[in-house]
């Protein structure tokens, strides 16, 4: 199957500081997502990001689908960030994904 | 947008007893429902892919007979642990897809299993 990688591990940030996350695939997807895992569990998409640019308020994500691997930019962290990060790559056309094992971010004041 | 609930979010049972999680679509018909289960600090495992009106397709290594899962509905999932032990004590997390080639996924809260 389909293998996801994801670096860091783990990330401690300073508020404000910047930082960027990165996934890679063993194969092409059909289709990516982030999420952010909050501290009570929930999944957060973040973005459905199967290739290109996107941005949205702090957050930006970016996928080269032809270099199999996404990165994940945090401008600006401010403490609410903190959380586990999850990419996961799509291979069905059913939306079975894979799951990378996340970056845990700890973001401080 | 597309919300998913799951209920309970938390649940503590004794042990050799069943417990029953559902997932629900709350304003779209969701004709694949997936579940996944997560270890404390873990990345999400997926244990078995929903469809609606059919039986589940477990991943390898998931026990379908402990882990009982019904798409009765286009709206509805239940994952169902059968006579529970402490090591199924975990994170179980639902997804849901709106169908073939609607590829964004829409993950319920989770539900918190404790098997004393």
């Amino acid at each position: 199957g389909i293998q996801v990688e994801q670096s860091p591990p783990d990330l401690i940030l300073q508020e404000g500081a910047n930082s960027t996350l990165r996934c890679n695939f063993s194969d092409s997807v059909n289709n990516l997502q982030w999420f952010h895992q909050n501290p009570w569990g929930q999944l957060i998409n973040l973005f459905y990001i199967p290739s290109g640019t996107k941005q949205n308020g702090r957050l930006s994500a970016t996928t080269v689908a032809t270099e199999r691997y996404s990165l994940l930019y945090i401008s600006s962290s401010q403490t609410t960030d903190s959380g586990v990060y999850f990419c996961a790559g799509g291979f069905d056309s059913w939306g079975k994904f894979q799951f990378g094992a996340g970056t845990q971010v700890v973001v401080t004041p | 947008g597309a919300v998913v609930s799951q209920h309970p979010s938390r649940v503590i049972c004794k042990s050799g007893t069943s417990v029953k999680i559902e997932c629900r679509s709350l304003d779209f018909q969701a004709t694949t429902m997936f579940w996944y289960r997560q270890f404390p600090k873990k990345s999400l495992m997926l244990m078995a892919t929903s469809n609606e009106g059919s039986k589940a397709t477990y991943e390898q290594g998931v026990e379908k007979d402990k882990f009982l899962i019904n798409h009765a509905s286009l709206t509805l999932s239940t994952l169902t642990v059968t006579s529970a032990h402490p090591e199924d004590s975990s994170f179980y997390i639902c997804s849901a897809s709106r169908g073939r080639g609607a590829n964004v996924l829409t993950f319920g809260a989770g539900s918190r299993l404790t098997v004393l």
